[in-house]
């Protein structure tokens, strides 16, 4: 699996969109490109995927680079509960079993 | 409520003793996970079943032997517990192919910090 490399904190004003940006310049043609977080003391949520193109959904928007060697996930108006880790996961989708390796990912603030 | 559920929450346990943490999803998934996160926040797979079949198994001492009685439990027994093993351990699911959703999308658990004396 490709490496990712994520700054190790942000911080953000609250109502503000929150950018977190990922690198995975070794990224290979069949691997996604996930984000989960982790709030406090609870497990990992998935938030959004994708593969080449822009994504949106309910919770946030990913950007993909044309060359897809960085992308950066966007909450468009962070708020106090959108303090998390962050983390920018690249795999390949296949059906069954799938090992998601988690790195230190962007321990982002959200201020009020 | 649908979700991926653990129990204990919390077990604190001397070294030595052998203990036992249950999970169980209602989410009709195939696949079932466990993790490991350790004091330094690194979060680690240790093993995943699918169908009740293990299919990844991680370095991991076989002190740790999961057991899988359904698609709906998985279930992590650790004997002679050591004090390295203290961390918080998190059950995940994922779903299967035909039900639309990614391959990728795990559902994690609330977690269990298994603290050893």
């Amino acid at each position: 699996d490709a490496k990712t490399t994520q700054p190790p904190s942000m911080d953000c004003a609250e109502g503000r969109a929150a950018n977190l940006p990922c690198n995975h310049s070794t990224i290979s043609g069949n691997e996604y490109v996930y984000w989960y977080r982790q709030i406090h003391s609870q497990g990992p949520q998935y938030i959004i995927h994708g593969l080449k193109n822009n994504e949106t959904n309910e919770m946030a928007s990913l950007i993909i680079t044309e060359d897809r060697k960085s992308s950066t996930l966007i909450l468009p108006h962070a708020t106090l509960r959108d303090t998390a880790v962050y983390y920018c996961i690249v795999r390949v989708a296949r059906q069954g079993a799938q090992k998601l390796v988690f790195g230190q990912g962007t321990r982002l603030t959200i201020n009020p | 409520d649908t979700a991926v559920s653990q129990t204990p929450k919390y077990l604190v346990t001397q070294m030595g003793n052998d203990k036992s943490i249950k999970c169980e999803q209602n989410l009709g998934h195939d696949t079932m996970y466990w993790y490991k996160q350790d004091s330094k926040k690194f979060l680690k797979i240790m093993f995943s079943y699918n169908n009740k079949e293990l299919i990844i198994n991680e370095t991991v001492p076989n002190r740790f032997s999961p057991k899988s009685p359904d698609k709906a439990h998985l279930n992590l027994h650790i004997n002679s517990l050591e004090l390295g093993d203290s961390a918080v351990y998190f059950c995940a699911s994922s779903p299967p192919e035909a039900s639309g959703r990614h391959y990728n999308e795990q559902f994690f658990g609330p977690g269990t910090r298994l603290t050893v004396l």
